[in-house]
């Protein structure tokens, strides 16, 4: 079946500093990828998603490539801000609408 | 955006009694809505798949005689723990999509029973 493995958290960082949350997946077929980011209080939001090998997902900030050798789609920042504080979910996607989630990493940027 | 209410944002209730949990989308109609439930610390599970007039598909291990799913509207899907049981206290979540694309999550409910 299909999995999701996610870097274990939380991670705690200065702002500006460099982020990478690794993220490897397990899946049959063609699956898209997704980070969601649930801020404190709010549902999960997608911050940014890869529909097939090689696509590189990017928003806010935030990039994320579809490593099909690696079964990969790590998360990076170049420089994160304390307004990037939040838990931040990997997920896998089937045509049906079906999502398999990561177990969340929690991130937290101190001033 | 797409917003997805869930109401209540929490509930306490006592062992055996039963709870509905509503989800709504407020600004688009929802052929498929999901539910899923978080553990602290834990991923979101799928619990069950629901489209509006027909039953929902529940994922292996989901008793779907303890949580009844109805999805009666384009607009609205109701999660009914029944007879619950301190175990099912958790967070429960559900998202909605229109017909293709992106999914759009609730805020969840916070589900603790005593």
């Amino acid at each position: 079946g299909n999995s999701v493995t996610q870097m274990e958290g939380p991670v705690t960082l200065s702002e500006e500093a460099f982020l990478t949350i690794n993220c490897t997946y397990t899946a049959t077929g063609y699956p898209s990828l997704f980070w969601y980011v649930q801020y404190p209080g709010e549902g999960l939001q997608l911050l940014l998603k890869a529909t097939k090998a090689d696509d590189k997902g990017s928003n806010k900030g935030f990039e994320a490539t579809y490593r099909k050798e690696t079964t990969s789609f790590h998360l990076e920042k170049g420089s994160v801000q304390v307004s990037d504080s939040a838990v931040y979910f990997c997920a896998l996607g089937t045509s049906y609408g079906k999502l398999t989630f990561g177990q969340g990493t929690i991130l937290t940027v101190h001033p | 955006g797409a917003v997805v209410s869930q109401h209540p944002s929490w509930v306490i209730c006592k062992s055996g009694t039963s709870v509905k949990i509503e989800c709504r989308s407020l600004d688009f109609q929802a052929t498929t809505m999901f539910w899923y439930r978080q553990f602290p610390k834990q991923s979101l599970m799928l619990m069950a798949t629901s489209n509006e007039g027909s039953k929902a598909t529940y994922e292996q291990g989901v008793e779907k005689d303890k949580f009844l799913i109805n999805h009666a509207s384009l607009t609205l899907s109701t999660l009914t723990v029944t007879s619950a049981h301190p175990e099912d206290s958790s967070f429960y979540i559900c998202s909605a999509r229109p017909s293709e694309g992106e999914q759009f999550f609730g805020p969840g409910t916070r589900l603790t029973v005593l």
